[in-house]
């Protein structure tokens, strides 16, 4: 079983569409959790901490469950823009980050 | 502000010579510095880091190593690559400190042909 899991995609949504990602973790003792956005040939880049209680950051809603060891990303208001891969990241004792392999996201006009 | 920068972002090698990819940090002292490499379509996989001037942990047994001769300075090498190297490396830094947040260089595209 993967560490981080995460439906590879790809989500094909319109412009202005609601989309939104789940991620699992495998590991119960994982500290911190992160959503990192990749665009083609590009690095990772951070776009947002997930805390327990929840966070929003403009358009962008991170959930965590850490019940179910779970973790979502809401995208509301969809742009061309938010094309991209969405990797669902967790760190663990050590600062060990464990990363899902990604979620494909493309916004269509 | 603290910036990465590795190089060369591109190179095609053929199978069996060396490799050295370097990577620097700017504006922080004593990072935590990670190589990691993504192959097509699959997730980040951690290959080395280090918490200090010559401390390195290696995640996976490979055909790579990697150094740490200054602070802000981390190399990747290979004496022999094979096929199975190529891919995307990534240089990557966090807060020595608090560790938290993970910032990447931008990146390394590796063909072994």
């Amino acid at each position: 079983r993967k560490e981080v899991e995460q439906d590879p995609g790809p989500f094909n949504v319109p412009e202005g569409a609601t989309v939104a990602f789940n991620c699992t973790y495998s590991n119960s003792a994982s500290q911190s959790f992160f959503w990192y956005r990749q665009d083609c040939r590009k690095e990772p880049k951070l776009l947002m901490s997930v805390y327990s209680s929840g966070n929003e950051d403009g358009r962008f809603t991170a959930q965590l469950n850490r019940a179910s060891q779970y973790i979502s990303l809401l995208i509301r208001d969809s742009k061309l823009s938010d094309s991209a891969t969405y990797l669902c990241v967790t760190r663990e004792y050590g600062n060990k980050l464990v990363f899902g392999a990604g979620t494909i996201l493309r916004v269509k006009s | 502000s603290q910036t990465i920068h590795q190089w060369p972002a591109t190179l095609v090698q053929p199978v069996g010579s060396p490799l050295s990819l370097e990577c620097t940090v700017e504006g922080t002292s004593n990072p935590n510095l990670y190589w990691y490499r993504q192959a097509a379509g699959r997730g980040l996989q951690l290959l080395f880091y280090s918490v200090g001037i010559g401390q390195i942990s290696s995640e996976v047994p490979q055909n790579l190593s990697a150094s740490r001769p200054q602070d802000r300075q981390f190399i990747l090498s290979s004496k022999k690559l094979l096929l199975s190297d190529s891919g995307f490396y990534l240089c990557a830094w966090s807060d020595g400190r608090s560790g938290n947040t993970i910032y990447f260089g931008e990146g390394s595209w590796l063909t072994v042909v």
